[in-house]
């Protein structure tokens, strides 16, 4: 079936170094994109968004890149800080009937070590 | 700006017993979503609102859920009875009508944990 997806559900990366999340799609008529950030007992912070006319959108310390050949899309994470420390979902926006509808995937557990 | 506000954020209770979260949503936005997270997954749309309106509650279990928005603005989310496999995160998100990309896309709340015993 078609599914918004990651590769790893667990990434450790050291303080300072760049962090590299990644997400599938499958679905073809998905036209925007957006990734959320997750801390520990909150709810889902908007991250950034890109739409699927663009390949890349940079934002502060983050990148958003989208192969629509390979229905692929990353989140590039900048020198990585302890406060970076969260689970990352991708999101995408799927036209649904008579509206749009955000299907997120299962998240990418950030760990930054000090 | 208070953003979306949800109550409670922790509830245990025991299964067959009722539990209800409410939600305030963003002032002036028109769309209201209900999500349920389980643990190490990605948020699930329950139902979602357009003012007063659900629009799309087609994953919503109807048997024990329901859901309200009077008047178009806070809702309440009720599960009754409520069975063990209802323990999750309860997320409430906002927006605004027609607005596709930016930052006020989807605004969560901070979520209501239930544990059901």
């Amino acid at each position: 079936g078609e599914s918004v997806g990651l590769h790893l559900p667990t990434l450790s990366v050291q303080e300072g170094d760049n962090s590299i999340i990644n997400c599938a799609y499958s679905n073809s008529a998905s036209d925007y994109f957006i990734w959320y950030k997750q801390e520990s007992g909150k709810g889902p912070q908007f991250i950034i968004d890109i739409r699927s006319n663009m390949d890349k959108r940079q934002g502060q310390r983050v990148t958003v890149l989208l192969n629509k050949t390979v229905k692929h899309l990353s989140l590039q994470i900048a020198a990585t800080q302890p406060g970076d420390s969260a689970v990352y979902f991708c999101a995408d926006l799927r036209p649904q009937y008579n509206f749009n509808k955000f299907y997120f995937g299962s998240g990418t557990k950030l760990n930054v070590k000090p | 700006e208070a953003g979306v506000v949800q109550s409670p954020r922790y509830k245990i209770i025991e299964k067959k017993q009722p539990v209800a979260f409410w939600c305030n949503p963003i002032s002036g936005h028109n769309t209201l979503y209900w999500y349920r997270q389980n643990l190490g997954q990605g948020p699930e749309l329950l139902i979602r609102y357009e003012n007063e309106e659900a629009v799309d509650d087609s994953q919503l279990p109807k048997d024990r859920f329901s859901a309200e928005r009077l008047k178009g603005v806070d809702s309440t989310l009720k599960i009754q009875p409520a069975e063990l496999g209802d323990s999750a995160v309860y997320l409430c998100a906002s927006s605004s009508e027609g607005q596709v990309s930016g930052a006020n896309v989807l605004t969560f709340g901070a979520g209501s944990r239930l544990t059901v015993l």
